[in-house]
């Protein structure tokens, strides 16, 4: 069975860094895409940042670019987002999410269930 | 970036009533269109991807259709589990984007 379990968020004062996980597990992560994917306190969904399964091609959101790190340690199975410089708007439930890991296309077929970080004083 | 547009916003529906959301991209995006279901506090859920493949596992009355700009989900005959809000996402370019959602409340 496929799972994928978020950590790493919580409160942070806006200029701050957060250091999000997730743990994969029931699947070859080592051969698979991953993403994070956003959603802000009542609003829709955002996508994040993408890293391939050998790291060689990663893309950011504009939102994001040059404050968040995305990054994944095949070894132990984690895919792991480095947001520094943390703003208001930064405030959501993020999720990590496969693309294209089943017979689905290129879907997000499968979620986390998701990591809240809140960003204020 | 291609920009997705969905409507309506939300929706009122009984159970039983088959029901349309439609999703437009701001640029031909052939097939590369999925669905989600979103319930108050879990993780999206593809319904449909590709345009108009289901899911393993989702019911049949669960359809899809559409190529190039113009993109329709279809819920044949609603049930009370099918109330939750409705995402469309391109994965035809990088970034994935995603349309505002369809509410869809019981009437």
């Amino acid at each position: 069975e496929v799972q994928l379990v978020e950590s790493g968020g919580g409160l942070v004062q806006p200029g701050g860094s957060l250091r999000l996980s997730c743990a994969a597990s029931g699947f070859s992560f080592s051969t698979h895409t991953m993403n994070w994917v956003r959603q802000a306190p009542g609003k829709g969904l955002e996508w994040v940042s993408y890293i391939s399964s050998s790291s060689s091609t990663i893309y950011y959101a504009d939102s994001v670019k040059g404050r968040f790190t995305i990054s994944r340690d095949n070894a132990k199975n984690s895919l792991y987002l480095q947001m520094n410089s943390l703003r208001a708007e930064d405030t959501a439930v993020y999720y990590c999410a496969t693309e294209g890991l089943g017979y689905s296309g290129l879907s997000f077929d499968y979620w986390g269930q998701g990591t809240l970080v809140t960003v204020s004083s | 970036d291609i920009q997705m547009t969905q409507s309506p916003s939300s929706l009122s529906a009984s159970v039983g009533d088959r029901v349309t959301i439609t999703c437009r991209a701001s640029q031909s995006i052939s097939s590369y269109l999925n669905w989600y279901q979103q319930k108050p506090g879990k993780a999206p859920k593809v319904l449909i991807y590709a345009a108009s493949s289901l899911q393993s596992g989702v019911p049949s009355r669960f359809s899809g259709s559409g190529s190039g700009t113009d993109f329709t989900l279809t819920i044949s005959s609603l049930q009370p589990e099918d109330f939750a809000t409705y995402y469309c996402q391109q994965s035809y370019s990088t970034p994935r984007t995603f349309g505002q959602g369809t509410r869809l409340e019981i009437k």
